[in-house]
């Protein structure tokens, strides 16, 4: 089945530690997002792709680093976390750069404590 | 920066019709696009304008128009199963542009 998928759906993680969250999607989209999404608020930038081996910062990268090495996979990794990186992470493609429509992956939530 | 603002909440009865508005500042625009999300679940794509007008999609239609940098969503016959969050969002010159605004969420009482 075509579309994104997202691994872990959940974790609670010591603040500190590291982690990696991980998105692939087989629609062959060039472009591909992660945002987070605290409890009531909308969808924030972290980090964008506009094409395989191209990164870019959105509008909240702190804490945070991607790597686009291949069309598929796009793996978002806390360097070390903190309480305030609690929240839900969407991974999202498009297949232009453009973002104009977009396909979200199930989404992992993500507790630090 | 960029910028959306829409209203947080909105309320409506079954069989009605309600609109959301979306109003914004940015550069590098190529159009607005909206997007549903319901309680717990991920944003699915509604519709996209790159033009002035209304595009027209089942229950659901969108409007722009540049000039006043605004959009709205307009949902008809509306349903229980409308209830969710809508969330505009620009689509830019590339995918650092994507920006959302912070959703309306819609509730729709019998």
């Amino acid at each position: 089945i075509a579309g994104i998928t997202q691994a872990p759906t959940s974790q609670i993680l010591a603040a500190g530690r590291r982690m990696t969250l991980r998105c692939t999607q087989d629609m062959r989209h060039n472009a591909m997002y992660w945002y987070r999404q605290d409890l009531g608020l909308g969808l924030r930038l972290i980090h964008y792709s506009n094409t395989a081996g191209t990164t870019g910062k959105g509008e909240v990268p702190d804490g945070y680093s991607v790597s686009r090495a291949n069309t598929d996979d796009f793996p978002l990794t806390l360097a070390s976390a903190v309480p305030s990186q609690t929240s839900v992470y969407f991974c999202a493609s498009s297949e232009g750069s453009g973002g104009y429509e977009q396909f979200f992956g199930p989404g992992t939530r993500l507790t630090v404590l | 920066g960029q910028s959306l603002e829409q209203p947080s909440e909105v309320t409506a009865v079954e069989g009605a019709i309600v609109q959301i508005n979306c109003t914004y500042q940015t550069s590098g625009f190529y159009g607005l696009s909206w997007y549903q999300q319901h309680d717990g679940g991920a944003p699915t794509f509604l519709s996209y304008n790159a033009l002035d007008g209304l595009e027209e999609t089942g229950r659901f239609s969108s409007f722009l128009s540049r000039s006043d940098s605004y959009g709205y969503l307009l949902l008809q016959e509306l349903q229980m199963k409308d209830s969710a969050s809508y969330f505009c969002a620009v689509a830019g010159t590339n995918a650092g542009k994507s920006t959302f605004g912070d959703g309306t969420t819609l509730t729709v009482k019998p």
